[in-house]
């Protein structure tokens, strides 16, 4: 019953350095999404993916890389980071419905980019 | 493409007053509308939403909102607020593309 969890939960990196931010869920949700939050912005999408081997750009895509061999991982690279990458990401996930559907959220990673 | 505004920034609500945040869409045809509250610390948690049918939705915690096609607003409200209701609250959309969400309001409860 672990719905959807996000790991690391915390992550200090350095400029530069590739991060990769795993998103897993049990629900066996066609849809999931990578959003980052940031104060003043709320939530913006990063990408998404409506099911395996299939992803889509979000509002602010540049930067990440996103991949999904498994309908139920997601995860979320960034290749080299940047200082402007430091925020809260979340990952969610959504039924088969479609994009209509409820979204869930995961407990988020705080990521600080040195 | 849709959009959302939630005009205030912070609220600050004395408890067991009644309570609304405001929410503005913009989109052509009908929306689909959520509210989602994130209490610090933690993911984002669906309060309500609405997709059709009655335009006065109930949700968790004794919230509700009313969707109002006029004024394209969908306005969350609680008629008595607890200490545990603050967090910060965001509208969402859903028009033809992926959720759009507000910046959020947070809302403060005082004694």
């Amino acid at each position: 019953d672990a719905g959807i969890t996000q790991s690391p939960r915390y992550k200090i990196t350095e400029t530069g350095r590739q991060v990769t931010l795993m998103c897993h869920q049990t629900w066996s949700h066609s849809y999931m999404f990578w959003y980052r939050q940031d104060l003043g912005h709320g939530l913006r999408l990063i990408y998404y993916s409506a099911a395996a081997d299939i992803t889509d750009k979000g509002e602010v895509p540049d930067g990440y890389v996103v991949s999904r061999s498994k309908t139920e991982n997601f995860p979320l690279t960034l290749e080299s980071a940047t200082r402007s990458q430091t925020s809260v990401y979340f990952c969610a996930s959504g039924s088969s419905v479609g994009l209509q559907e409820t979204q869930y959220f995961g407990p988020g990673t705080r990521l600080l980019v040195l | 493409a849709q959009s959302v505004t939630q005009p205030d920034i912070h609220i600050t609500v004395s408890e067991g007053a009644s309570l609304e945040l405001r929410c503005n869409y913009s989109y052509g045809a009908t929306p689909y509308l959520f509210w989602y509250v994130q209490s610090p610390g933690q993911g984002l948690q669906l309060l309500l939403k609405y997709f059709s049918g009655d335009t006065l939705v109930q949700g968790i915690k004794g919230f509700e909102a009313e969707f109002k096609r006029s004024q394209s607003s969908f306005n969350l409200r609680k008629p008595s607020v607890h200490w545990s209701d603050a967090a910060e609250n965001f509208c969402a959309v859903k028009g033809n593309t992926p959720l759009v969400f507000g910046k959020g309001t947070r809302l403060s409860v005082i004694a």
